[in-house]
């Protein structure tokens, strides 16, 4: 596609229950990028990919966070366990290489009742 | 921490005059910075940006400015036009693209 597509893009989750947002990125964009952003807030990094290999971690709150991209294009962001304070806009973006702009997804936004 | 500030949480300007948004960081090592313009339930769209060598970079109607030495830097918008209205993130990076962002200005354009 054109641009960054997210799915779903909206999600309702009752407290305990496990999610997964996928991100298709711009194909051959190298890099990924996952953020979280709450109402009123500019976006949080939570993860990094370049290709397959995720680069950095430091974002993700808690060990119930997890993300993948098994084949250095789709990735998912999982969520065990999802707690009230989960609930935010989680966004994707993807940029053709390091340092170049990152191009972003309309988002999943996550409401956890 | 916060390492980029956006203090003004909004801003109300007339059509046609000048928009100026203001950011304040606080890490040194930020070479990168970038403006983004976010429309409500759509993903910030990359508006224009500049490396730590540069002080302006112009790019249409908005202008952005770098004062190193003040961890400083502006975007300016002119003329304002109603399609502008939106909300402004500033953001920073150090190294491969790992964006910090600001809080986000909410800016309105009225007729």
């Amino acid at each position: 596609g054109a641009g960054v597509s997210q799915s779903p893009r909206y999600k309702v989750a009752k407290r305990g229950q496990d999610v997964a947002l996928r991100c298709d990125p711009i194909s051959g964009h190298v890099s990924l990028f996952w953020y979280q952003q709450a109402l009123g807030q500019g976006p949080e990094f939570l993860t990094y990919f370049q290709n397959e290999a995720q680069l950095d971690k430091s974002g993700l709150p808690s060990d119930r966070f997890f993300a993948e991209r098994p084949e250095g294009s789709v990735s998912t962001l999982k969520i065990q366990r999802t707690q009230q304070e989960d609930s935010a806009v989680y966004l994707c973006a993807s940029s053709i290489d390091v340092n170049t702009e990152a191009f972003f997804g309309q988002g999943t936004r996550l409401t956890v009742v | 921490d916060q390492q980029v500030k956006q203090n003004s949480p909004s801003l109300s300007v007339q059509e046609g005059r000048i928009s100026i948004l203001n950011c304040d960081y606080t890490n040194s090592m930020f070479d990168y910075f970038l403006w983004y313009k976010k429309y409500p339930a759509e993903g910030p769209t990359f508006l224009i940006s500049i490396s730590s060598i540069k002080d302006k970079n112009e790019d249409g109607r908005f202008t952005v400015f770098l004062n190193k030495s003040a961890k400083h830097l502006s975007l300016h918008i002119v003329p304002s036009q109603p399609g502008d209205s939106a909300v402004y993130f500033c953001a920073a990076t150090d190294s491969w693209g790992k964006l910090q962002f600001g809080a986000g200005t909410q800016v309105v354009v009225t007729p």
